[in-house]
């Protein structure tokens, strides 16, 4: 497995303001992911990471909304733009080594808005 | 597409006593499975994975699950739970491709003294 970082660890922000999560891997990865977690609820898929390409995001999420970035194997950044409290939630960023291995996740961030 | 089901959102035991926690998948293809545990505050950790080898799976710290493809199931269980067990544990496909995973609606487990 490897070890995932993230940062910030937790935040609270404004509505209409705009936080950028960091992810960072300790060794390269082949797939890169970011999930939501609302509040007492399960695991939801944003989008995968694709290193030097645009995101695939899920039906529900869009570019405008969660711009990703994934400049290299090992980091990739996802951006929560102009908030609202309904975006309060824990956002975790995973890793995986080739197609049908485990995915290994961080610690994820706790973000509030208000 | 593929879908999980967790059939209890709270399940409760006494310390020492054995363990179920159910899952039943839905796969057009073969699937890989998973459980994860996410005890409060923490991320996710991996129990064990199902990925078309032996269908009885061994996981850490005691845990197993059986692959049952006509049941369409991948209960998790232990034979004696521990106070450190308290925790949310989350069943999860992948998809075809082995990479988008979905994940349960996940299973609360508390561990009575």
């Amino acid at each position: 497995s490897a070890v995932i970082s993230q940062k910030p660890s937790r935040d609270i922000c404004q509505r209409g303001t705009s936080l950028t999560i960091q992810c960072q891997v300790d060794s390269q990865v082949t797939m890169m992911f970011w999930y939501r977690q609302q509040p007492g609820q399960s695991l939801t898929l944003i989008a995968t990471a694709n290193q030097g390409s645009e995101a695939t995001y899920e039906s529900g999420f869009v570019i405008d909304k969660f711009p990703i970035s994934r400049p290299n194997l090992t980091f990739s950044t996802l951006t929560v733009s102009n908030m609202s409290p309904e975006d309060s939630s824990i956002y975790l960023c995973s890793g995986q080594r080739g197609m049908y291995n485990e995915q290994f996740f961080g610690p994820g961030t706790r973000l509030t808005v208000l | 597409a593929q879908s999980v089901t967790q059939l209890d959102s709270h399940v409760s035991v006494s310390e020492g006593t054995p363990v179920l926690l159910r899952c039943n998948y839905s796969s057009s293809y073969s699937p890989s499975l998973f459980w994860y545990v996410q005890h409060p505050n923490k991320g996710l950790q991996l129990l064990l994975k199902y990925t078309s080898a032996a269908t009885l799976v061994k996981g850490i710290n005691g845990f197993e699950a059986e692959f049952k493809k006509s049941e369409t199931s991948f209960h998790l269980t232990k034979p004696s739970a521990h106070m450190s067990d308290a925790a949310e544990y989350f069943c999860v496909v992948s998809d075809n491709y082995g990479q988008n995973f979905v994940f349960g609606p996940g299973t609360r487990l508390s561990v009575l003294p």
